[in-house]
């Protein structure tokens, strides 16, 4: 029952900006959206969350549309360290978190 | 930034024993925190959500006496694997929710091999 739908995977050279798609049609008023990544066999790392507004801070960008039913996650300058799974989940008040099956993100040299 | 430490970070036992994971928020109080297990190459898979003073809430088919969670604190939360088999070996990951900023974030994780 996950809330989110991603592209199972994406391909993004070194350098370029890796822009990676939500969809979370449903997501309720008090919801943010949350990135994580996941490098094999470790926990989530967290990147960026947001409500409605465009976010930004050292590691990426978050755009939210302005119905909030789709997000995009902005890696300015992906590097080969970027590789990993990514994950967008929405998250609000004390309701359970599942995760989708994420984006596989393989950055090209 | 928050920190939350799992421990042991892998593990490997005989069948039949118990293990006991924990899950310490270490600069932030947790309310809430989840279980997952996640199996190669897929995601996490939510097991139960746990909140500091009451019961587990376990996720269908998930058996709530096989995996014992206890949630003792606000920083401290573990999870028992009872009478291990080798079915149960996985990687196991907690996540802490802080109670002021309402922000998520997760153990490194528990790499169990049962024999």
């Amino acid at each position: 029952d996950a809330k989110t739908t991603q592209p199972p995977s994406m391909d993004c050279a070194e350098g370029r900006a890796a822009n990676l798609p939500c969809n979370h049609s449903t997501i309720s008023g008090n919801e943010y959206v949350y990135w994580y990544r996941q490098i094999h066999s470790q926990g989530p790392q967290y990147i960026i969350h947001g409500l409605k507004n465009n976010e930004t801070n050292e590691m990426a960008s978050l755009i939210i549309t302005e119905d909030r039913k789709s997000s995009t996650l902005i890696l300015p300058h992906a590097t080969l360290r970027d590789t990993a799974v990514y994950y967008c989940i929405v998250i609000g008040g004390y309701q359970k978190v599942t995760f989708g099956t994420g984006t596989k993100l393989q950055v090209i040299p | 930034g928050a920190v939350v430490s799992q421990h042991p970070s892998w593990v490997i036992c005989k069948s039949g024993t118990s293990v006991k994971i924990e899950c310490r928020s270490l600069d932030f109080q947790a309310t809430t925190m989840f279980w997952y297990r996640q199996f190669p190459k897929q995601s996490l898979m939510l097991m139960a959500t746990s909140n500091e003073g009451s019961k587990a809430t376990y996720e269908q088919g998930v058996e709530k006496d096989k995996f014992l969670i206890n949630h003792a604190s606000l920083t401290l939360s573990t999870l028992t694997v009872t009478s291990a088999h080798p079915e149960d070996s996985s990687f196991y990951i907690c996540s802490a929710r802080d109670r002021e900023s309402e922000k998520l974030f997760f153990g490194s994780g528990t790499q169990l091999s049962v024999l």
